[in-house]
């Protein structure tokens, strides 16, 4: 158990909806990561948090957006599904905001599946 | 372009042999290395990591990795293999002032008891 905790486990939905993927990073880590996971795209990191502060972007659309509460909990929010949307989504934490360098902790996952 | 390549989708071993997983690079900066696995049903799970000085590196799990710069390769090996380590296996690169953390695509490791 890495101590990260994502809700929802499994998510479905149709086209053209829009939902909300929560994570809880480990105690006393102030940043926050979101990857997504598709048999198509593989592993991407979408984007990076810290403190509350968007730190570093990758691969994330335009229709999707994130925030870091002030308790640095996080929420990903994704709009407009398609089918492509498809996939896991990965949470992950770290203590400090040296990103990729420090080590990750990454939690279960959500799964997500637009009908 | 950047890109990172795990040539090897599955692999098959028996328990108690070794292990190699490859994975190559092309970076244009100094590379970060790192290798992952998941487990089934479970999150990403660092095993080890390569910034700079001894090429071998130790991980968790009795893993070990080897930087060959000639080569552009990072590749992950394991002396004596047990069922656990059963799971899919990621490479990932970046650089220092980056935001770019390039995966491979992964190669599943199955165990034959």
């Amino acid at each position: 158990d890495s101590g990260v905790t994502q809700t929802p486990k499994h998510l479905i939905t149709a086209t053209g909806q829009r939902v909300t993927l929560r994570c809880s990073p480990r105690s006393g880590d102030l940043s926050v990561y979101w990857y997504q996971q598709s048999l198509d795209q593989g592993l991407q990191f979408l984007i990076q948090y810290y403190n509350g502060e968007e730190r570093a972007k990758g691969n994330i659309l335009e229709r999707f957006s994130a925030q870091q509460f002030p308790d640095l909990h996080s929420e990903l929010n994704l709009s407009s599904l398609e089918l492509g949307d498809s996939a896991l989504y990965f949470c992950a934490s770290s203590p400090g905001a040296g990103g990729f360098l420090e080590t990750q902790y990454f939690g279960p996952g959500t799964r997500l599946l637009v009908l | 372009a950047q890109s990172v390549t795990q040539p090897d989708i599955h692999i098959t071993v028996s328990e108690g042999a070794s292990l190699e997983l490859r994975c190559n690079y092309s970076y244009g900066a100094t590379p970060y290395l790192f290798w992952y696995v998941q487990s089934p049903g479970q999150g990403l799970q660092l095993l080890l990591k390569y910034f700079s000085g001894d090429t071998l590196v130790q991980g968790i799990k009795g893993f070990e990795a080897e930087f060959k710069r000639s080569q552009s390769s990072f590749n992950l090996r394991k002396p004596s293999v047990h069922w656990s380590d059963a799971a899919e296996y990621f490479c990932a690169v970046t650089t220092s002032g980056t935001y770019k953390y390039i995966f491979g695509t992964g190669t599943r490791l199955k165990v034959l008891a």
